[in-house]
């Protein structure tokens, strides 16, 4: 069975940093489109960021270009997303998925907040 | 960036027939065809299509999808308490080279 798990989210201050983290299992890591999306409280899905199966490319939604870095280790089956300069409107239920959402994680909350 | 454009409200009765539609264009619907995603208060979302209209295992023979163009759809017949939930259409977008999800449409059972 496929497995993502993410970690990471908390409560941070407006212009904190955070690093989210999600292990995958149960698929061949290396060979997927991973993505982490977001949802706002009582909104919708809103695409933050993926990358390449080889992390040789990565693309951002603009509201997040500049503070935030995707990443992964396909070697740990892990993906990461390092959040910088954190505002109030990126306080969200953060979720690790594949490709355009064929597996998902249960997600991790974050709330920037002072 | 702009999403796809889903109606944001269905109400149905109880076993009838619901038809949700999702609205992009050539650089994504159009181009891979769209995943549809259930969402049930508090929880994250389940695929129940993905781009090329394959139903993973579990998902209920009641639901079926579709491609016309740039417009995907979601049909779901015979509707029961459980189907009450919200609805998301998600594709690749090759002039972002990211994802543009729907707006959600929330499906109530009457």
């Amino acid at each position: 069975e496929v497995q993502l798990v993410e970690s990471g989210g908390g409560l941070v201050q407006p212009g904190g940093s955070l690093r989210l983290s999600c292990a995958a299992s149960g698929l061949t890591f290396s060979g997927y489109w991973m993505t982490w999306v977001r949802q706002s409280p009582g909104k919708g899905l809103e695409w933050v960021a993926n990358t390449k199966p080889d992390g040789s490319e990565k693309y951002y939604v603009d509201s997040v270009k500049g503070r935030f870095t995707i990443s992964r280790d396909n070697a740990k089956n892990s993906l990461y997303l390092h959040m910088n300069s954190l505002r109030a409107e990126d306080t969200a239920v953060y979720y690790c998925a594949i490709s355009v959402g064929e597996v998902w994680g249960q997600g991790t909350t974050v709330t920037v907040s002072s | 960036q702009a999403g796809l454009t889903q109606p944001p409200s269905v109400s149905k009765g109880l076993r009838q027939t619901a038809t949700l539609t999702c609205t992009g264009n050539s650089n994504n619907v159009g181009l891979q065809g769209a995943a549809w995603l259930q969402q049930h208060q508090g929880h994250p979302p389940k695929l129940l299509f993905d781009r090329d209209n394959n139903r993973p295992s579990g998902i209920s023979e009641r639901l079926s999808a579709s491609r016309s163009g740039n417009t995907a759809s979601l049909t779901i017949t015979g509707l029961q308490p459980e189907d009450e939930a919200d609805y998301y259409c998600s594709a690749w977008d090759s002039s972002l080279s990211g994802i543009v999800f729907g707006g959600g449409t929330k499906l109530t059972v009457l």
